[in-house]
């Protein structure tokens, strides 16, 4: 079976520019999950979608980030401008459905100097 | 707002211990809690989820039990080796849509 996808694995961008991250879940899988992991700290969900419904976006930083899940399946993660503290990994999971097993992809490593 | 705590944050021990680590959270009325191991520069793998109707999960030389009323869980590793170094994590589901995880305890298996 084949597991959750990211891509590009790493990225480094000078700050005030914009970063894109693409998902591609487990197929089948109805949850998906952005996920923030700074150095040293447990992952923070960004934000969690229901096939392509928004179930959770809380603690998504909205006047930077953006996120979209098409057709309830791949999903991206834009930030636009990019701070210097977005610097992290950034970690996407899928689940059959909500309070299932998740399972992670590789993460993106973004850099912002 | 569920917290989740683990500690040791790191734990060094030389290779063929048993070894025990915890992870605690504040709020009882769980769903799920899962077990991830995180190697350097990697993504999450599940090790194990127990359901909140469980006591215990078990895989391999890996144990992990649930006491949901004291709010804590533990991560048994039997007979280990040094591939078992790792940042282990444990999340909790404090209900039906939110997750939450712990910092993370940072094992070193010394051979």
């Amino acid at each position: 079976e084949a597991g959750v996808a990211q891509s590009p694995r790493y990225k480094i961008i000078e700050k005030r520019q914009s970063v894109a991250f693409w998902c591609n879940p487990i197929s089948g899988h109805a949850t998906l999950y952005w996920y923030q992991q700074i150095l040293g700290q447990g992952p923070k969900l960004l934000i969690q979608f229901q096939n392509n419904g928004v179930v959770d976006d809380s603690q998504l930083p909205k006047d930077r980030f953006s996120a979209e899940r098409l057709k309830g399946v791949d999903s991206t993660l834009k930030i636009q401008p990019a701070k210097l503290e977005d610097s992290a990994v950034y970690l996407c999971a899928s689940s059959l459905r909500q309070v299932t097993e998740a399972f992670f992809g590789q993460g993106t490593r973004l850099t912002v100097v | 707002k569920q917290e989740v705590t683990q500690i040791p944050a790191a734990l060094s021990v030389p290779e063929g211990e048993n070894l025990v680590l915890n992870c605690s959270f504040t709020d009882s009325a769980i769903y799920n809690l899962q077990w991830f191991r995180q190697d350097p520069g990697k993504g999450l793998t599940s090790l194990l989820l127990i359901q909140s109707s469980q006591r215990e999960q078990t895989s391999g030389r890996l144990n992990a039990s649930l006491d949901k009323s004291s709010g804590r869980s533990t991560l048994y590793i039997a007979a280990s080796q040094p591939g078992d170094s790792a940042t282990y994590l444990c999340a909790v589901w404090e209900n039906f849509n939110k997750f939450y995880f712990g910092s993370g305890t940072k094992l070193n298996v010394k051979p």
